[in-house]
């Protein structure tokens, strides 16, 4: 069965700090997604970055970077420089054998 | 930019009653799904459609229906809505093929209370 474990479920950053958000899977499919999804208290689901299982580098977009080690089975979510629009509800979700599967989600809140 | 529409954003309404939450997407997109969220929990999926006349029931029981008589619209249904079914509801899409396989686009989601 596939499964995404986020253990983080509130985490504090200081603005223009780097955070790290953490996500773990596991599934038998060699051929799988993981992404990462942005909530804001308004609601909806902001796409923010996607790692393919044969992608060698790690995704980057902007100052999103996705910290994706394989043989550990894990896709931190890395935000560097955080602003406070970053605060937020983060999920970490993955597609494998045709199925979406969500983390719990972690809530980020950055200190001015 | 993804066009997947949900209506309404916000609806109170009395136990009893019946409601449809409605859900369209003009991407063309075979795949869509409804998700049920409570504020600050993770999302469950309740029913799915990967394409018009198909549907299936996700992994959290729900009460609600689905319909997929067109491709671009995948209304919700409750039939007798209760306080147990406030919650966010999420509408999100995805095409068969990709640029990124399997990403789904979201809708703003339907916040219902039942009172």
């Amino acid at each position: 069965a596939q499964k995404i474990t986020q253990t983080q479920p509130g985490m504090f950053v200081q603005e223009k700090e780097a955070v790290t958000l953490d996500c773990t899977y596991d599934t038998s499919d060699p051929s799988y997604g993981l992404f990462w999804y942005k909530q804001p208290s308004s609601g909806e689901m902001i796409f923010l970055i996607y790692q393919g299982s044969y992608d060698q580098q790690n995704a980057t977009e902007g100052r999103y970077s996705l910290n994706f080690q394989k043989a550990r089975k894990s896709a931190n979510l890395v935000i560097s420089a955080s602003q406070l629009g970053d605060s937020a509800m983060y999920f970490c979700a993955m597609t494998s054998y045709q199925k979406v599967t969500f983390g719990t989600g972690t809530k980020l809140q950055v200190i001015p | 930019e993804a066009d997947i529409y949900q209506t309404p954003r916000y609806l109170v309404i009395g136990t009893g009653k019946k409601i449809t939450l409605e859900c369209s997407q003009t991407m063309g997109h075979d795949k869509m799904y409804w998700y049920q969220q409570d504020p600050g929990m993770e999302l469950h999926l309740i029913h799915y459609s990967y394409g018009v006349n198909s549907t299936e029931k996700g992994d959290l029981s729900s009460e609600s229906t689905v319909s997929r008589i067109r491709t671009e619209h995948f209304p919700l249904t409750l039939e007798s809505a209760r306080p147990s079914h406030t919650s966010q509801y999420l509408c999100a899409s995805s095409p068969r093929t990709g640029v990124i396989p399997g990403e789904l686009f979201f809708g703003e989601g339907s916040r219902l209370t039942v009172l």
